[in-house]
């Protein structure tokens, strides 16, 4: 059972653009949502994360949006660029464990 | 520092050899975890280490035996493989602080292992 949900599978944006990636999860229990973003070959990179005790964070150009009685949260990438091309898990972790529960991945393509 | 070191970067077995993977990070962290990661997809749990002990195994076949010798250090050894085990082998290490984030994890770089 795929315990965070992620959408959408692929997402092509232009220079400069908006991309948006959401998130949705069922366990009550998580109380810590992080994004990472991948390039090819290498490892996931911690992009930034989220409290449900706080609605949004902002770091630069991304943005976490989270909705707890909707049990979603989202990543939005500002202006985006081509060097934002890669793909994007988001995850869930509830503090009674030490498990993460990756959502299946958006691979992102910002086109010049 | 938040850095996490897998050695090797590559590697290339045959179904009858036994080799080990290594994971280091001086974070001070107290959970460790091997995850192994095929192409476009998200990465795939397979052990958890909390202060040096193994606390979750997902059900990963006995080829796979992972080793946590002391706190900073973290192996997995590979014995006949199947070529399906082709993969990257992902390593992390998260925090738990009282105050900031909880359960913060890293990622190293990975091991990219082919078998043939």
């Amino acid at each position: 059972q795929q315990q965070v949900k992620q959408s959408p599978q692929s997402l092509i944006v232009q220079k400069g653009g908006i991309s948006i990636i959401n998130c949705a999860y069922e366990n009550t229990a998580f109380d810590y949502f992080p994004w990472y973003q991948q390039f090819p070959g290498k490892g996931p990179a911690l992009l930034i994360a989220i409290r449900p005790d706080v609605s949004e964070k902002k770091e630069g150009r991304f943005t976490i949006s989270f909705n707890k009685s909707a049990k979603q949260f989202s990543l939005h990438i500002m202006d985006s660029q081509p060097g934002d091309s890669a793909t994007y898990f988001c995850a869930a972790s509830a503090n009674t464990g030490n498990q993460f529960y990756f959502g299946t991945g958006t691979s992102l393509t910002v086109i010049p | 520092d938040t850095e996490v070191t897998q050695t090797p970067k590559h590697l290339v077995m045959g179904m009858t050899n036994k080799k080990s993977l290594k994971c280091e990070q001086h974070m001070g962290h107290r959970a460790m975890y091997w995850y192994k990661q095929k192409a476009k997809k998200p990465p795939e749990l397979m052990f958890v280490y909390s202060y040096e002990k193994l606390s979750i195994n997902e059900s990963v076949p006995s080829r796979f035996s992972p080793e946590c010798p002391n706190s900073s250090l973290l192996n997995l050894h590979l014995h006949a493989l199947q070529p399906e085990d082709s993969a990257l082998y992902l390593c992390a290490s998260s925090r738990r602080l009282l105050r900031g984030p909880y359960n913060e994890q890293f990622f190293g770089p990975g091991t990219r292992l082919t078998v043939l």
